[in-house]
């Protein structure tokens, strides 16, 4: 099956910076997308991005199908996106997604 | 409220005693799916479902049941859990499960913490 890879896997940030997650991934996909896992746990959607750019407030995404990576940046990052970002990717006629192992975030004052 | 819902959130249970974890969303999504989160894991996928009555293997089905009856409710069985089932359990849906779609969004429940003694 498809392989996903995170980087990197752990990231400490001061309020303000910004930063580039990055996700890898072994096959052709036809779907690709961000979570990000908050402290309490929570799973929230980010982005469905299995090509092109999107942009949403502060966080904006990239995938470049055809070298299969794919790029998540957060700008003049804030306390609350602290957590666990993951990237997954599925291929086939399925929504079957293979998740990476994350990347965590701490964002400090 | 759109939403994705899960019980119990927590559950401490006992080795072998049948118990059955609830899902179910209001969003009128066809696809449904079982992951488990194990640190430095990530997300596995258990079991998914294409429409009503429709469910197929995902990673790590060995131990698990489904069912999909109806298309808000996707529960997860354990007919004799083991310790090592012992895990954060999510669901989550999307309104298409088919490519030509495009409407691929997972949206994700609370989350069950299992463990099993």
């Amino acid at each position: 099956g498809i392989q996903v890879e995170q980087s990197p896997p752990d990231l400490i940030l001061q309020e303000g910076a910004n930063s580039t997650l990055r996700c890898n991934f072994s096959d052709s996909v036809n779907n690709l997308q961000w979570f990000h896992q908050n402290p309490w746990g929570q799973l929230i959607n980010l982005f469905y991005i299995p090509s092109g750019t999107k942009q949403n407030g502060r966080l904006s995404a990239t995938t470049v199908a055809t070298e299969r990576y794919s790029l998540l940046y957060i700008s003049s990052s804030q306390t609350t996106d602290s957590g666990v970002y993951f990237c997954a990717a599925g291929t086939g006629t399925a929504s079957k997604l293979t998740f990476g192992t994350g990347t965590r975030l701490q964002v400090t004052l | 409220e759109a939403q994705v819902t899960q019980n119990p959130r927590y559950l401490i249970t006992v080795t072998g005693k049948k118990l059955t974890v609830t899902c179910s969303q209001n969003m009128n999504h066809e696809y449904m799916s079982w992951y488990r989160q194990d640190p430095g894991l990530g997300l596995r996928q258990i079991y998914y479902s294409m429409n009503v009555e429709v469910t197929d293997k995902g990673d790590v089905p060995e131990g698990y049941k489904v069912s999909r009856k109806e298309k808000r409710n996707f529960p997860l069985i354990l007919e004799s859990p083991s310790p090592n089932q012992t895990s954060l359990y999510f669901c989550a849906s999307s309104l298409r499960g088919h490519q030509q779609d495009h409407h691929y969004e997972q949206y994700f429940g609370p989350g069950t913490r299992l463990t099993v003694t």
